[in-house]
């Protein structure tokens, strides 16, 4: 059972739109979420968190927006560029260090 | 600084037969996981490790899965026998044992079973 959701398995953008990638989550008990970028052949690497008592976090280019009535998560990337190309997973946690990912989301950045 | 190191980066084998999977963490790090990427369920939490300590497998598909941490740089996931529905990537991740940390993935191994 997925406890953690990204419903658009692609998403295209053009270079220097803005991108935003949507997750849903269905726990409540869940306090803490991140977002991890991964390129092909690589492994995940941790780009942003953001913890339930906030509701935005930003890191330059990245911003994470987080809806808990709606158990909604969102990453917006401002302004996109082509290296931004890659799949992106969310995930979540409940006051532990185990997390619980979606299924990503591919993002293409258009030149 | 070295990252989470995973070996092989590629198995390929015929069903039936026994698949190792390695995995040493970032040293210092003392929890250790191991998931496994698929299409349909994404990166899926198979067991995971805190000190050296099994603290939940209820991910481990079926009992053709086994895993071990006999010291605190070495994992090792093993498949036996192994089935063409086993075939995926599977990823060895580590992190600090603390409430939210994030977790730093190896590179994968990518396993074909024919």
């Amino acid at each position: 059972d997925q406890q953690v959701k990204q419903n658009s398995p692609s998403l295209s953008v053009q270079e220097g739109r803005i991108s935003i990638l949507n997750c849903d989550y269905t726990n409540s008990m869940f306090d803490y979420f991140l977002w991890y970028k991964k390129y092909p052949a690589e492994g995940p690497t941790f780009l942003i968190s953001i913890s339930s008592i906030k509701d935005k976090n930003e890191d330059g280019r990245f911003t994470v927006f987080l809806n808990k009535s709606a158990k909604h998560l969102s990453l917006h990337i401002v302004p996109s560029q082509p290296g931004d190309s890659a799949v992106y997973f969310c995930a979540a946690s409940a006051a532990g260090n185990q997390f619980y990912f979606g299924t990503g989301t591919s993002l293409t950045v258009i030149p | 600084d070295a990252g989470v190191i995973q070996s092989p980066r590629h198995e390929v084998t015929e069903m039936g037969q026994e698949v190792t999977l390695r995995c040493k963490p970032i040293s210092g790090h003392n929890s250790l996981f191991w998931y496994r990427q698929t299409m349909m369920r994404g990166l899926e939490l198979l067991i995971y490790f805190n000190n050296n300590v099994p603290i939940d497998d209820s991910g481990m598909p079926e009992d053709r899965f086994s895993a071990k941490m006999p010291n605190a740089s070495f994992s090792t996931l093993k498949i036996q026998p192994s089935e063409p529905r086993d075939s995926a990537v599977y990823f060895c991740a580590s992190s600090f044992w603390a409430i939210n940390q994030p977790q730093h993935f190896g590179d994968g191994t990518r396993l074909s079973i024919l």
